[in-house]
């Protein structure tokens, strides 16, 4: 059975750093692109980043650019997603995603609060 | 980006009645990569319909999605009290991942 457990998010200060783990079972993370999405309180679903099997083909929202990074490590089969220079519009709960072909399963996901 | 625009914002049906939900892309997506979620307050989305009209495992078949192109729907045949949620679309390829702003289905 596929599941994704993420874990990391809890309250952050402004311009502080965050990182997001995502625990993969059932599969390969490796295997697979990846993606991280995120949700405002009260909003709708917002793409962030993607990582597909080859680890050095990542993309990002223009939002996040230059701020996130999305990685991964094999051997523990885990996605994480380091957050840097976080802002108050980053408070968010992010899922993490498998994409398999049509197919997408998400995580329970974590929230992020950015708040002083 | 491609921009998804769902319609109606929020939809007020009873029980045992059906909801048609429509997402319109602002140009050609591939049909194959056309998905629609189910989400309830404090849960992950649920995959409904992918590939525009596959339902996913363990989806009821009053559940059906059709289009392409640029229009897409989702019909709800016979609601169920546990449909009433919000449901989004979603579109993604190698260069772009959207979603749509979602539908709110809600008990009439």
């Amino acid at each position: 059975e596929v599941q994704l457990v993420e874990s990391g998010g809890g309250l952050v200060q402004p311009g502080g750093s965050l990182r997001l783990s995502c625990a993969a079972s059932g599969f390969t993370i490796s295997s697979n692109w990846m993606h991280w999405v995120r949700q405002a309180p009260g909003k709708g679903l917002v793409w962030v980043s993607r990582i597909k099997i080859d680890v050095s083909d990542t993309s990002y929202a223009d939002s996040v650019k230059g701020r996130f990074t999305i990685s991964r490590d094999n051997a523990k089969n885990t996605l994480y997603l380091q957050m840097n220079s976080l802002r108050a519009e980053d408070t968010a709960v992010y899922y993490c995603a498998r994409e398999n072909w049509q197919v997408w399963s998400w995580g329970q996901g974590t929230l992020v609060t950015v708040s002083s | 980006d491609i921009v998804l625009t769902q319609s109606p914002g929020t939809l007020s049906l009873s029980p045992g009645e059906r909801a048609t939900l429509s997402c319109r892309a602002s140009q050609s997506v591939s049909s194959a990569y056309f998905t629609w979620y189910q989400q309830k307050p404090g849960q992950a989305p649920r995959l409904l319909i992918y590939g525009s009209s596959t339902r996913a495992t363990g989806i009821p078949d009053r559940f059906s999605g059709s289009g392409s192109g640029t229009d897409f729907t989702l019909t709800i045949n016979r609601l169920e009290p546990e449909d009433f949620a919000v449901y989004y679309c979603q579109q993604y390829d190698a260069s772009s991942i959207t979603f749509g702003q979602g539908t709110r289905l809600e008990i009439k």
